[in-house]
């Protein structure tokens, strides 16, 4: 079954807002990542956070995680039109080291 | 420093051929993962290897499929008799040898088409 679950599949939203995707996963994990993609492009890392993180920043980004739910959620705040991309939730399980699972993605579109 | 180098960026076999894609890690890398993405699908993890060594090939179909990242020289995704359904876009990915933050370094992907 597929490890790491993004919802939603697909966000519009304006210049300014926040866009706020989440992310659920079904095994034990030594840390969770967001990626984004744009179209036609390879996967840029944009944060990690471990297993016994509950919140990290970075930038316009905010990254939770809620292991007892088994679920993480990406914030990014004051979005632009070149936040357009794909971004994709990542899990590293605890008996694979090295080896990401990777969600379906949302598909985040905004517009000036 | 340069990053992840995939080639070809785009590939087009026919049904049957062989199709061969290249990746060279990042400096200083020594792990490197293949992955393989559909048509508005997230990555499928391939197989994970070391210099000389498959570590996890739990994400290779059994026929067809090889990969190898040797002493010299950049790892080799190959894929023996293509057939359609092997279009994707295959993704290369390093990480360094030691102090792995978990982060994996992508390069831009080799696109096959396979007619």
């Amino acid at each position: 079954s597929q490890q790491g679950e993004e919802d939603p599949q697909a966000l519009s939203i304006q210049e300014g807002e926040n866009a706020t995707m989440n992310c659920s996963y079904k095994t034990s994990i030594n840390n969770l990542q967001w990626y984004r993609q744009n179209s036609g492009r390879g996967l840029v890392h944009l944060i990690l956070i471990r297993s016994n993180e509950r919140e990290k920043h970075s930038g316009r980004l905010r990254v939770t995680l809620d292991t007892s739910k088994k679920s993480s959620s990406l914030l990014i705040t004051a979005s632009r039109a070149a936040d357009t991309a794909s971004y994709f939730c990542a899990t590293e399980a605890t008996d694979s080291w090295g080896k990401l699972q990777f969600g379906a993605g949302t598909q985040v579109v905004v517009t000036p | 420093n340069a990053g992840v180098m995939q080639n070809p960026r785009h590939l087009v076999r026919r049904r049957g051929q062989e199709a061969r894609l290249r990746c060279s890690p990042m400096k200083g890398h020594s792990h490197v993962y293949w992955y393989r993405q559909l048509p508005e699908e997230g990555l499928k993890f391939m197989v994970y290897l070391q210099k000389e060594n498959i570590i996890d090939e739990s994400g290779m179909p059994k026929e067809r499929f090889s990969a190898e990242f040797p002493k010299e020289g950049p790892s080799i995704l190959r894929i023996q008799q293509v057939v359609r359904g092997d279009s994707a876009a295959y993704f290369c990915a390093s990480s360094p040898t030691v102090g792995t933050t978990g982060e994996l370094f992508f390069g831009e992907g080799s696109r096959l088409t396979v007619l």
